[in-house]
């Protein structure tokens, strides 16, 4: 059964400096995509970035770049020069491909980032 | 940028009570999904509909959930007898056929039971 794993309840990054996020993921499937969403406190959830299993580049969006270890099976989120807008509950999803029927996502735990002034 | 709209934003129901969460998806896509996220918590798949059916549900999803897309455009989570546990934020989400980011959530609807 897949499932995503975020090891890190809460980060404290200070202003302007980058942070990576955790995120290792478990799956027999050798097509899936990953996901990061931002959920503020206001609860909406937010894409920031992609990174399909076939994809040899990692993923960059802005300030977003997914760190893509195919081998070890993790897809952390770096994010570069912290802004007091970036804190929020980050989550790691992940989507299989199997049939087209359903490409449901899971989730992880998430992890809570809290940028210092 | 085309959305998921998402009716109400907040609800507070009595236990025992029905309740339906409303969903409007972006008009091109195929799959649509309930997702529910207890206060704190991680976010749980519910039910995924696709070509006017149920293609997956979770142990979550028991006899008192049911889905409906009436219309062609709406999409709707009906809970028949509420419970406190049933107290979440509920998103509402959409996709395209492909398996990239053509997934988009609605902004929640927060479920209150008392």
């Amino acid at each position: 059964a897949q499932k995503i794993t975020q090891t890190q309840p809460g980060m404290f990054v200070q202003e302007k400096e980058a942070v990576t996020l955790d995120c290792t993921y478990d799956t027999s499937d050798q097509s899936y995509g990953l996901f990061w969403y931002k959920q503020p406190s206001s609860g909406e959830m937010i894409f920031l970035i992609y990174q399909g299993s076939y994809d040899e580049q990692n993923a960059t969006e802005g300030r977003y770049s997914l760190n893509f270890q195919k081998a070890r099976k993790s897809a952390n989120l770096v994010i570069s020069a912290s802004q007091l807008g970036d804190s929020a509950m980050y989550f790691c999803a992940m989507r299989e491909v199997y049939g087209g029927a359903t490409n449901k996502l899971i989730f992880g735990t998430g992890t809570l980032l809290a940028v210092q002034p | 940028e085309p959305e998921v709209t998402q009716t109400p934003s907040h609800q507070v129901t009595q236990m025992g009570q029905e309740v339906i969460l409303r969903c409007v998806p972006i008009s091109n896509h195929l799959y649509f999904y309930w997702y529910r996220q207890i206060l704190g918590q991680k976010v749980e798949f519910l039910v995924s509909f696709y070509n006017n059916e149920i293609s997956e549900k979770s142990e979550i999803f028991d006899d008192q959930f049911s889905v409906e897309r009436p219309d062609g455009s709406n999409f709707t989570l009906k809970i028949r007898s509420t419970k406190l546990e049933d107290s979440a934020m509920y998103f509402c989400a959409s996709s395209d056929r492909g398996i990239s980011y053509g997934y988009t959530f609605g902004s929640g609807t927060r479920l209150t039971v008392v």
